[in-house]
């Protein structure tokens, strides 16, 4: 079962714009990840956060964690059009653990 | 980072035969494998953790007897789906885990059942 929610459902921005999209999940975990997938193709792995992390950031990617809600942000800045995919976080409680993954983001960033 | 192949990339089989796909973890030992399952616009669920030498895992409603996994070494994996049927039809995407925190997943399958 899925863990938890992805909020929005899909996303439509003009490039250049910054892309938020939001993941809630249920039960306590030892960390979250953020991947992307491109239509008809495997995930990429974009940024993992730890469960005592708040914020991480990588290249154009920001990521933040509140444990308190249970819930994780992922802001991509100035988008571009190869942004376009639909993004998962997925969380795991140990490491090499399996992962739960969300309902997923479909992000289109129009050029 | 290190690279996990799924073969075959797509097949199409008539309902009722089976289908086996491979996943491999070319250039490092997996120790465990995960099978997902995708239905188009849809997130991936998991099917199965498989672990080398020893019985998969299945997560509740995944029958055993028709998703058959092999984990021989530390480097294949298996899914056999056996007597498939229109159903049965989505995208199979395997991830390999070094017991690590990141996991990596191959590309995936795609099965299509006539």
């Amino acid at each position: 079962s899925q863990q938890g929610e992805e909020d929005p459902q899909a996303l439509s921005i003009q490039e250049g714009e910054n892309a938020t999209m939001n993941c809630s999940y249920k039960t306590s975990i030892n960390n979250l990840q953020w991947y992307r997938q491109n239509s008809g193709r495997g995930l990429v792995h974009l940024i993992l956060i730890r469960s005592n992390e708040r914020e991480k950031h990588s290249g154009r990617l920001r990521v933040t964690l509140d444990t308190s809600k249970k819930s994780s942000s992922l802001l991509i800045t100035a988008s571009r059009a190869a942004d376009t995919a639909s993004y998962f976080c997925a969380t795991d409680k140990a490491a090499g653990n399996k992962l739960t993954f969300g309902g997923g983001t479909r992000v289109l960033v129009k050029p | 980072g290190a690279v996990v192949s799924q073969h075959p990339s797509w097949v199409i089989c008539k309902s009722g035969t089976s289908v086996k796909i491979e996943c491999r973890s070319l250039d490092f030992q997996a120790t465990t494998m995960f099978w997902y399952r995708q239905f188009p616009k849809q997130s991936l669920m998991l099917m199965a953790t498989s672990n080398e030498g020893s019985k998969a895992t299945y997560e509740q409603g995944v029958e055993k007897d028709k998703f058959l996994i092999n984990h021989a070494s530390l480097t294949l994996s298996t899914l056999t789906v056996t007597s498939a049927h229109p159903e049965d039809s989505s995208f199979y995407i395997c991830s390999a885990g070094d017991n690590r925190y990141e996991q990596y997943f191959g590309p995936g399958t795609r099965l299509t059942v006539t």
